[in-house]
């Protein structure tokens, strides 16, 4: 069974469209993320959500809004997408503190044509 | 910056050999995580050391932490082609606050 699971694994897209990327994690974890991994391997932080409530709000365009209907899953609208959102973005989650030990998803690789 | 700071860049060593990683960070700690990323994948989990501790093991892999220097140390011993991968320290800083990535080594064991 995946642990963090990520869909889709690629996306490929016009700029100016709105897509969403969702996550689910098996672990019973409380805390769940988003990262952002540019073409130089650099992984930014955007968003860390606890039990449902926002606890991370990195400095992220208001494009990017996150969602988690409950603690297993955590999605990531994006609107109005633009050439420099092209990266990887994945998921991960923790039992609890986002300084505990961390499990990431496979990654959805999204490309803004 | 909080974020730590990985050297070198780039290691490429023969299959057998030991690797060994540093990570530098400006910040006083509360741990030090290490993971490894595979091509294409997402990143693993590798090992945890928390700031009152100096030395953890876990297989082939033996990290160090010297909080005096504000650094670490990944040693991966008797390296496989299978460890070809980027190997990337994390820094938690502060109360409860976000982990912060270093940006990264890749390795690459020769086989």
């Amino acid at each position: 069974d995946t642990a963090v699971s990520q869909t889709p694994k690629y996306l490929v897209t016009q700029m100016g469209n709105d897509k969403s990327i969702k996550c689910e994690q098996n672990l019973g974890h409380d805390t769940m993320y988003w990262y952002k991994q540019d073409s130089k391997k650099f992984l930014k932080i955007m968003f860390s959500y606890n039990n449902k409530e926002l606890i991370i709000n990195e400095t992220v365009p208001n494009r990017f809004s996150p969602k988690s209907p409950d603690k297993a899953h955590l999605n990531l609208h994006i609107n109005s997408l633009e050439l420099g959102d092209s990266a990887v973005y994945f998921c991960a989650s923790s039992r609890g503190s986002p300084q505990e030990t961390q499990y990431f998803g496979p990654g959805t690789r999204l490309l803004v044509l | 910056s909080q974020q730590g700071e990985e050297d070198p860049q780039a290691l490429s060593i023969q299959e057998g050999e030991n690797a060994t990683m540093n990570c530098s960070y400006k910040t006083s700690i509360n741990n030090l995580q290490w993971y490894r990323q595979n091509s294409g994948r997402g990143l693993v989990h590798l090992i945890l050391i928390r700031s009152n501790e100096r030395e953890k093991h876990s297989g082939r892999l033996r990290v160090t932490l010297d909080t005096s220097k504000k650094s670490s140390s990944l040693l991966i011993t008797a390296s496989r082609a299978a460890d070809t991968a980027s190997y990337f320290c994390a820094t938690g800083h502060g109360a409860n606050s976000k982990l912060t990535f270093g940006k990264g080594i890749t390795l690459s064991v020769r086989p």
